[in-house]
């Protein structure tokens, strides 16, 4: 069974600092893909950034990259220059390929970020 | 622009009495999910449909269940909602892609209150 692991309850970033969440994974697969999504209070899931197993560099997308450590199943976000607006909840997903032909997501927990003014 | 659409975006309900969820989509996805995210909870999965092919989660209640009338809709049953079925339902569509990237995009949900 695959498994997501935030050990990060709650955060609490400065406004223009950079912020760590972690994540850590586990499964057996060699083909997997790990998701970071935001869920603002208002509740809808935005997504952030994906990276894929096999990818040999890290991604980023603007102002959210991926620290992708595979050897240590890791796949921590980091948001730099933070805004007020990046307070929310931040899920890490795996996707599961099921043998449906679909593809499932489990997340973890979550880790809720607070940025200060 | 395309997009997953969720109705209503609140409801509320009685205890027992039956109510549906409603979700489009607009991107002509291949699947679609449906999840229950209880408070400061991760989502869980209830089902997904693969075009027609529904695929139920093996600790998802009896009292849930789904419809897919054609691409572009999917319904969420709840036959006797209980005060433990409160919560907030997603719902998601992704296409299927091979082994490459999958992105499910997600609905702005349905929060169900239920009295």
């Amino acid at each position: 069974a695959q498994k997501i692991t935030q050990t990060q309850p709650g955060m609490f970033v400065q406004e223009k600092e950079a912020v760590t969440l972690d994540c850590t994974y586990d499964t057996s697969d060699q083909s997997y893909g790990l998701f970071w999504y935001k869920q603002p209070s208002s509740g809808e899931m935005i997504f952030l950034i994906y990276q894929g197993s096999y990818d040999e560099q890290n991604a980023t997308e603007g102002r959210y990259s991926l620290n992708f450590q595979k050897a240590r199943k890791s796949a921590n976000l980091v948001i730099s220059a933070s805004q007020l607006g990046d307070s929310a909840m931040y899920f890490c997903a795996m996707r599961d390929p099921s043998g449906a032909g679909s593809y499932q997501l489990t997340f973890g927990k979550g880790t809720k970020l607070s940025v200060i003014p | 622009d395309a997009m997953v659409i969720q109705n209503p975006r609140y409801q509320v309900t009685q205890f027992g009495k039956p109510v549906t969820l409603s979700c489009s989509q607009t991107l002509n996805h291949n699947v679609m999910y449906w999840y229950q995210q209880k408070s400061s909870q991760a989502p869980k999965l209830l089902f997904h449909y693969y075009d027609k092919d529904f695929n139920n989660e093996a600790d998802t209640p009896d009292n849930f269940q789904s419809r897919r009338p054609n691409t572009s809709f999917c319904f969420l049953d709840i036959r006797s909602p209980g005060l433990g079925d409160a919560a907030m339902y997603l719902c998601a569509t992704s296409i299927l892609a091979g082994v490459g990237y999958n992105e499910q995009f997600f609905g702005p949900g349905t929060r169900l209150t239920v009295l």
